[in-house]
């Protein structure tokens, strides 16, 4: 099984400020990754997909890299509506995909 | 536009089997695509319990293999989950969702909580 590691568990950012979230895989998962954005009560929201790739509707400051192991998640200027847990996923496995344990960005 | 809704009972006996249908709109479930559902207990992360296809061929955690069947309806537009010989543990949110080709979620239901308790 692929694990998937999320570092840091919080960050403390105040608004306006960037944000940089970690993500590493066990082993590569090529550009097999995706972004999702949870609010306390609702579902999983997909941000980003194929690693870098800005689903419909994504604000641009929301932007994805790295490939093999190393993913990075920057939310370049934090707006209120971005204090939520961002978890990643690696789908480079087909048949299961599986979640990183989450980073819970909140307001500093 | 894809929605996609849980139902099921919210509280569940231990050792009893737990049952969610996930109702597709927007979409023709026939048109292909996989679907999945996920859970997430209180306050953790999420975990992927398997995904069927349209033509019926299903993909199963391995670590709630023995315990989970997912169907689908399509003349309903539905597709359901099965989990037996629920415990505690298997308290979570349960999502259904839509899995993109590649492997990605790009459409979630709202999510329904589910009990286990006596």
């Amino acid at each position: 099984e692929i694990v998937m590691t999320q570092s840091p568990a919080t960050l403390s950012v105040s608004p306006g400020e960037r944000a940089t979230l970690s993500c590493r895989a066990s082993q590569s998962v090529s550009s097999n990754l995706a972004w999702y954005q949870q609010k306390p009560g609702q579902a999983p929201r997909l941000l980003i997909y194929g690693a870098s790739t800005r689903a419909t509707g994504i604000p641009a400051r929301f932007s994805g890299s790295g490939s093999g192991t190393e993913f990075t998640l920057t939310i370049s200027s934090l707006q209120s509506e971005d204090f939520a847990v961002y978890y990643c996923q690696q789908y480079n496995n087909w048949l299961r995909g599986t979640f990183g344990q989450g980073t819970k960005v909140e307001i500093k | 536009q894809v929605q996609l809704q849980e139902s099921g009972p919210g509280l569940v006996k231990p050792s009893e089997t737990l049952s969610l249908t996930c109702a597709v709109s927007g979409y023709s479930i026939s048109s292909g695509y996989y679907w999945g559902w996920i859970r997430q207990p209180p306050g953790k992360g999420l975990e992927w319990i398997g995904s069927i296809y349209h033509s019926g061929s299903t993909y199963y955690n391995p670590s709630l293999k023995s315990r989970v069947t997912i169907s689908v309806d399509t003349s309903k537009n539905q597709f359901s989950l099965k989990l037996s010989s629920v415990t505690a543990a298997d308290t979570a949110v349960y999502y259904c969702a839509r899995r993109y080709s590649s492997g990605y979620y790009d459409y979630w239901g709202q999510g329904t909580l589910v009990t286990v308790s006596s």
